[in-house]
């Protein structure tokens, strides 16, 4: 069984600079949740994707977005990157849209200059 | 004031102490209670969870929530060096989806 990849592990971008994420779910997984942990912090919910569709939505700008592949991976786009945007960014899934049981990639650490 | 609250620590330990780490929510309609151990630059690793009131055991770990308090407890007995990261509580929000509330993790360090 194959867990929850990331790619890139780092990434550096300049502030107004767009971003791409990408997440391979665990196998057999249908659903993905992204979530932003600044330094010293807990994780943050971004959005939840479930057969290709956002199907819920934490307090983050339009500028966050993502998308989900019919294999069920999926991309966290970022757009116009502010320095307050650098993070871990996490993605996590899960058996069905209202699983309880989420599990996490290593992450990608974004940093902003 | 914060959905999930969690003492950020650290804390320090000698090997072999009995650890007891505890968060407080809010939210009454809390229903599964999660604990996550996170690695320095790794991704949060599922411990253990619990739905609703109770006690849970896995090994050297027991999970507890008491839902009248809203108090949230993870207890590591016979801690060993190889513990020391940083453990995350969560509330899971159920709904159309389900979204994970973290506290801001606690900082364990076990010393030999």
């Amino acid at each position: 069984e194959t867990g929850v990849t990331q790619s890139p592990t780092h990434l550096i971008k300049t502030r107004g600079q767009q971003v791409t994420l990408r997440c391979s779910s665990q196998s057999g997984h249908n659903t993905v949740s992204w979530y932003q942990q600044a330094l010293g912090q807990g994780p943050q919910f971004i959005f939840q994707y479930y057969r290709e569709e956002e199907n819920g939505r934490g307090n983050f700008p339009p500028r966050f977005s993502g998308l989900q592949f019919p294999n069920y991976s999926s991309e966290l786009n970022v757009n116009a990157l502010e320095l307050d945007d650098s993070a871990l960014y996490l993605c996590a899934s899960s058996l069905a849209k209202q699983g309880a049981e989420q599990y996490f990639g290593p992450g990608t650490r974004l940093t902003v200059t | 004031q914060k959905e999930v609250e969690q003492d950020p620590g650290p804390l320090s330990v000698p090997e072999g102490a009995i650890v007891s780490l505890n968060c407080t929510y809010s939210n009454s309609a809390f229903q599964y209670f999660m604990w996550y151990r996170q690695y320095s630059r790794k991704g949060p690793e599922l411990l253990m969870y619990t739905y609703s009131s109770g006690n849970k055991e896995d090994g050297r770990f027991t999970a507890q929530v008491d839902k009248s308090s809203k108090y949230i407890s993870l207890f590591i007995r016979d801690s060993q060096p190889s513990d020391s990261a940083t453990y995350l509580c969560a509330s899971l929000l159920s709904g159309g989806y389900n979204k994970l509330i973290f506290g801001a993790g606690t900082r364990l360090a076990v010393h030999p």
